[in-house]
């Protein structure tokens, strides 16, 4: 059974701090990793999408990579700012499964 | 409408009524998906999609639950004689097909009291 783990379970940065979040999964195969970000009473917004063929994508200040081999993926966000205060959702998609979630990063960047 | 809708954004509800909820998926996406999230609790699979059939209804927690979806597109989800312990926010996404990228809704938020 698939089981998705995020470390830390919340993070506080200080504004223009570059930082990590990891998201390590069970099972290895798997067709792609999808990183989420969800407010406060909000519903998920997809932020990146790995296939499980790739090793990372990026998407302006994001760059989320992929070892599926060793089932780990981390997101990196560059030049943080408040805005980017949410949690941070990591699923894994097995194919004709759901998406298996971890419990999530609450992340709070500090003006 | 370019995204995943739902309806109604919120509910309250008494205990013991039947509520239903509404998800008009991304048009021309097959696959179709309800989870649940409880407050400070993380996201629970509730039932799975592809087309009109459901091949995967495990994570419905009891028989009061039960999701239909019709022509390919709108899928209610309905629970029957609501108990205080259903009250989440319910939320739907859909995806080309059970491989690709899930874009999900905005959620629909069950209060019962």
């Amino acid at each position: 059974k698939q089981e998705v783990t995020q470390i830390p379970a919340a993070l506080s940065v200080p504004e223009g701090e570059n930082l990590v979040l990891n998201c390590s999964f069970t099972d290895s195969a798997i067709y792609n990793l999808q990183w989420f970000r969800q407010d406060p009473g909000k519903g998920l917004t997809s932020l990146l999408l790995i296939q499980s063929s790739q090793r990372e994508q990026t998407s302006g200040r994001l760059n989320a990579s992929l070892d599926k081999s060793s089932g780990r993926s981390t997101l990196y966000i560059a030049a943080s700012q408040p805005g980017d205060s949410a949690t941070y959702l990591c699923a894994v998609n097995s194919g004709n499964t759901p998406l298996v979630f971890g419990k999530g990063t609450r992340l709070s960047v500090i003006a | 409408g370019a995204g995943v809708s739902q309806s109604p954004s919120n509910k309250v509800t008494e205990k013991g009524k039947d509520v239903e909820l509404r998800c008009d998926p991304i048009s021309g996406h097959t696959a179709l998906y309800w989870y649940r999230q409880s407050l400070g609790q993380g996201l629970e699979f509730l039932i799975y999609f592809q087309g009109n059939s459901a091949p995967d209804k495990s994570g419905l927690p009891s028989d009061r639950f039960s999701a239909e979806r019709t022509g390919g597109s709108v899928s209610t989800l309905t629970i029957q004689r609501t108990q205080q312990e259903d009250s989440a926010v319910y939320l739907c996404a859909s995806s080309l097909s059970s491989e690709t990228e899930q874009f999900f809704g905005p959620g629909t938020r069950l209060t019962v009291l």
